[in-house]
């Protein structure tokens, strides 16, 4: 049974990197696309971005200037780096697989705050 | 105006039926997209329920029971979410989500009520 279990920083202060890493467990990376997607009660649910097993990305408009999507093969991750963060960046940080567009797996979810 | 919007809550007794609408920003066609949707319950990730285009391209999740189901309404211009012999273990978030210039989005979310 695939799994994805991700970690990272909890919390970080205005204008920090925001770092997090998502390993896949119990499958391949191939055919899929890699995603990140955060949650907020202010915003929702809101897509940040993926990355192909071949390492193509596609990033959301709003976020593009900020956000950098990379896989690590051999080690079957992928990671998110979010630059210049705000308050406005809290969030539940999710990663997970997109198979032909429908997001059918889903990492536990990291909480991200940030705060001076 | 938001590219999906969804009524904020719903409430339907157990046995009965909900349907959970989704609706299109005017000027994006509902008959274009796939609408996939999505359940949450506290303290989980969402998880995909399924995806539904027409009724000759749809998508069940594994393991979704039947009752899950998905249609349009091309006149509102909405995707709805078909909920019958509604249990308590259905009390959950749902959104629906769509891909829109490469984009991801999600709708804002109903939240379901079973009482």
């Amino acid at each position: 049974q695939v799994q994805l279990q991700q970690w990272g920083t909890g919390l970080l202060k205005p204008s920090e990197t925001l770092s997090l890493t998502c390993a896949v467990y119990g499958g391949s990376l191939s055919a899929y696309q890699w995603s990140w997607i955060r949650q907020s009660p202010g915003t929702g649910l809101e897509w940040i971005g993926e990355i192909s097993h071949s390492g193509g990305t596609n990033y959301n408009p709003s976020l593009r200037s900020r956000v950098t999507i990379s896989l690590d093969t051999p080690k079957k991750q992928f990671s998110l780096r979010l630059n210049s963060v705000t308050a406005a960046d809290t969030a539940v940080y999710y990663c997970a697989r997109d198979e032909d567009g429908q997001i059918d797996l889903w990492g536990q979810g990291t909480l991200v705050t940030v705060s001076s | 105006q938001a590219v999906l919007t969804q009524p904020s809550s719903l409430s339907a007794s157990p046995g009965a039926s909900a349907s959970l609408t989704c609706t299109l920003r005017s000027g994006i066609n509902v008959a274009t997209y796939g609408i996939y949707w999505y359940q949450q319950k506290p303290g989980s990730p969402p998880q995909y329920l399924l995806r539904y285009k027409s009724d000759s391209d749809k998508q069940q999740g594994s393991g979704v029971p039947s009752r899950f189901s998905g249609s349009k309404d091309a006149s509102a211009n909405a995707g709805i979410l078909l909920i019958s012999g509604l249990q308590s273990e259905d009390e959950a978030d749902y959104y629906c989500m769509i891909w829109h210039s490469r984009v991801s989005v999600f709708g804002g979310g109903t939240k379901l009520t079973v009482l």
